[in-house]
């Protein structure tokens, strides 16, 4: 089966401008995951979305950042204004079911200059 | 206190050695337990799962779980250079109705031939 897309892989920008990324889970998982991973750190969850509705967002730095998925498939998530402590590498995974675990995307490295 | 705590490493090893990778979580009510292998500049891929007190293996590796003391382990047999990786300790939270995967840090290990 085909893994979980992200695009782009690699994107800089300055500090104050927008960006934004874009995942396509694997067909049929409902559950969809951002995490945030800074350099020398593990994965911090962002924003979960069951289907198309976001279920737990209690990390997300809404006053900056923010994410929908269309149709319960694709998701973006948004940046703006970005800052430099924005800097980190962007997960998105996706699962069927706990027990089957997370597939994660080669995900985004964003670097704010 | 964290809620996943892992030892940051790096734990260094000869090749052929059982590595050993150690990790403690707070919620006494987790019920699901992973590990992930992270390579340098790439993605978290799942390498194992346990849900029950004790142990499980999979071929070099086997994971251990004592839910009493709130300590998830994993063994890596026959260490080779090629397992030289950050490995990812998550556990599952359950809240508002949805899982969740919380990560700790990572541990780095390096193998040497």
């Amino acid at each position: 089966e085909a893994g979980v897309a992200q695009s782009p892989r690699y994107k800089i920008i300055e500090k104050r401008q927008s960006v934004a990324f874009w995942c396509n889970p694997i067909s049929g998982h409902a559950t969809l995951y951002w995490y945030q991973q800074i350099l020398g750190q593990g994965p911090k969850l962002l924003i979960q979305f069951q289907n198309n509705g976001v279920v737990d967002d209690s990390q997300l730095p809404k006053d900056r950042f923010s994410a929908e998925r269309l149709k319960g498939v694709d998701s973006t998530l948004k940046i703006q204004p970005a800052k430099l402590e924005d800097s980190a590498v962007y997960l998105c995974a996706s699962t069927e079911g706990l027990s089957y675990g997370y597939t994660f995307g080669s995900g985004t490295r964003l670097t704010v200059v | 206190q964290k809620e996943v705590e892992q030892n940051s490493g790096p734990l260094s090893v000869p090749e052929g050695a059982i590595a050993s990778l150690n990790c403690t979580y707070s919620d006494r009510g987790s019920q699901s337990f992973f590990w992930y292998r992270q390579y340098s500049g790439k993605s978290p891929e799942l390498i194992m799962s346990i849900y029950s007190n004790g142990d499980k293996e999979d071929g070099r590796f086997t994971a251990q779980l004592n839910k009493a003391s709130q300590y998830v382990s994993l063994l890596i047999r026959d260490s080779q250079p090629s397992d030289s990786a950050t490995y990812l300790c998550a556990v599952n939270l359950f809240s508002g109705g949805y899982n969740k995967l919380i990560f700790g840090a990572g541990t780095r290990l390096a193998v040497h031939p």
